[in-house]
């Protein structure tokens, strides 16, 4: 099977400007989870979808936001991006039932300049 | 909120050595699962771990679920270059609908000496 896809993998934006970033996950997962990773705050979870639906979502502000298509890709979005947005985003899948291993994309590199 | 406390945070050791680490928890977790990272890309998964007492083993490294649900503790043995990056542990906590959310350990940086 192929692994968790992640597009694009490396992304400069300016302050106040909004990116999109796609993942693809691994056929026949089902949920998608989403994760900011920095140096200071290591692996913070940013929110989760299951069949087109958040089910669940972390303590980040609404600047963030997401979704998830009828094939199970996902897509978030982070709106007037700021500085301390630069970092790399990680998704992950999982088939879908809680407590499963989640299984992670290669990223994609944020800088905010 | 959940934590889990992962150490050492470093280790610098020389190629053919063995290595240890762990993780600990406040609280209970169902799945334990051990993560490494290279730098630039996203964590791999090496092991997961899912009944209190369970020892498993991926080649060189082997990893064992503590009996109280609150600790997990990694080793790799025989060290080689390849085993440079930095290792998660991770795990999703017991109870309530945390649907999709892992929590993470701090990492630990391995730095292998040829």
């Amino acid at each position: 099977k192929a692994g968790v896809t992640q597009t694009p993998r490396y992304l400069i934006k300016t302050r106040g400007q909004q990116v999109t970033l796609s993942c693809s996950p691994i056929s026949g997962h089902r949920s998608v989870s989403w994760y900011q990773q920095t140096p200071g705050q290591g692996l913070q979870f940013l929110f989760e979808y299951f069949s087109e639906t958040q089910r669940n979502k972390g303590n980040f502000p609404g600047r963030f936001s997401g979704r998830q298509f009828s094939n199970s890709r996902s897509e978030m979005n982070v709106s007037t991006l700021e500085l301390g947005d630069s970092a790399l985003y990680l998704c992950a899948s999982s088939p879908g039932t809680l407590g499963e291993t989640q299984y992670f994309g290669p990223g994609t590199r944020l800088l905010v300049l | 909120g959940q934590q889990l406390n992962q150490s050492p945070q470093s280790m610098f050791i020389q190629e053919g050595e063995d290595v240890s680490m762990n993780c600990t928890s406040s609280s209970i977790f169902n799945t334990w699962l051990w993560y490494k990272q290279d730098p630039g890309e996203g964590p791999v998964l090496l092991i997961a771990l899912y009944k209190a007492g369970e020892l498993t083993s991926n080649g060189r490294l082997t990893a064992q679920f503590g009996i109280t649900r609150k600790d997990s503790f990694l080793n790799i043995s025989a060290s080689i270059p390849s085993d440079v990056g930095i290792y998660f542990c991770a795990g999703p906590n017991a109870g309530g609908t945390s649907y999709g959310k892992l929590t993470f350990g701090q990492g630990t940086i391995l730095t292998v000496h040829p």
